[in-house]
């Protein structure tokens, strides 16, 4: 069964402190990765997908990176409006559906 | 270019009443899920289509049931609803293909009491 893992479940950083979320993942062939990020209140939030090993996407203050087993996002100066609730999740290739984490609560305070 | 809408945003239920979650996407896609989100527990799906008329069953789908009657509108259904069908509803759908970026409604918050 595809298990995704996320931590901390929540963080605390002062505005400029960079930082990383960690998700670690088993998967039965990853057909892709992908980083949400939900505001209170709001949908999740599409912002990266990792197809393999290795690959690495950038927005902004935000860049997510991916191995064999875990994914992470890392945050570089962040600033209060990136606070929220980041989601990880992956697609294998034996189920034609998303497995979430329960996300990591980012507070970034000025 | 509306993407993916939910009707209603929050809804109160009795313990046996019933309801129908809408959702509404523009973009033409072809795969549509409905998930729930609850404190603690992520993401769950519950039903999913991969094209007009189709469904099938996700992760929790007892309690609940839908319909794709048009490739644009996805129904949830509560028969009859129980206070464990308390959580906040997602809507999401994608173009099916490989890539199978979803993209997210705002959510419909239920309550039953």
């Amino acid at each position: 069964e595809d298990q995704v893992t996320q931590s901390p479940e929540a963080l605390r950083l002062q505005e400029g402190e960079s930082s990383s979320l960690n998700c670690s993942y088993t998967v039965s062939g990853l057909r892709g990765l992908f980083w949400y990020r939900q505001d209170p209140g709001k949908g999740p939030e599409f912002l990266f997908t990792l197809y393999s090993a290795g690959e690495e996407k950038e927005k902004e203050r935000l860049k997510a990176t991916l191995t064999k087993k875990e994914s992470f996002l890392h945050i570089t100066a962040p600033k209060p409006e990136d606070s929220a609730t980041y989601l990880c999740a992956v697609l294998g290739l034996r189920f034609q559906k998303l497995v979430f984490g329960t996300g990591t609560r980012l507070l970034v305070s000025p | 270019n509306a993407g993916v809408t939910q009707t209603p945003k929050f809804r109160v239920l009795k313990t046996g009443q019933s309801m129908t979650l809408l959702c509404a996407q523009d973009m033409n896609h072809e795969y549509m899920y409905w998930y729930r989100q609850d404190p603690g527990m992520g993401l769950r799906l519950i039903h999913y289509s991969v094209g007009e008329g189709t469904t099938a069953k996700g992760e929790v789908p007892d309690g609940y049931n839908v319909s794709r009657l048009k490739k644009q509108n996805f129904l949830l259904g509560l028969e009859s609803a129980a206070p464990s069908q308390t959580s906040v509803y997602f809507c999401a759908s994608t173009t099916g293909n490989y890539q199978e970026t979803q993209y997210f409604g705002p959510g419909t918050r239920l309550l039953v009491l």
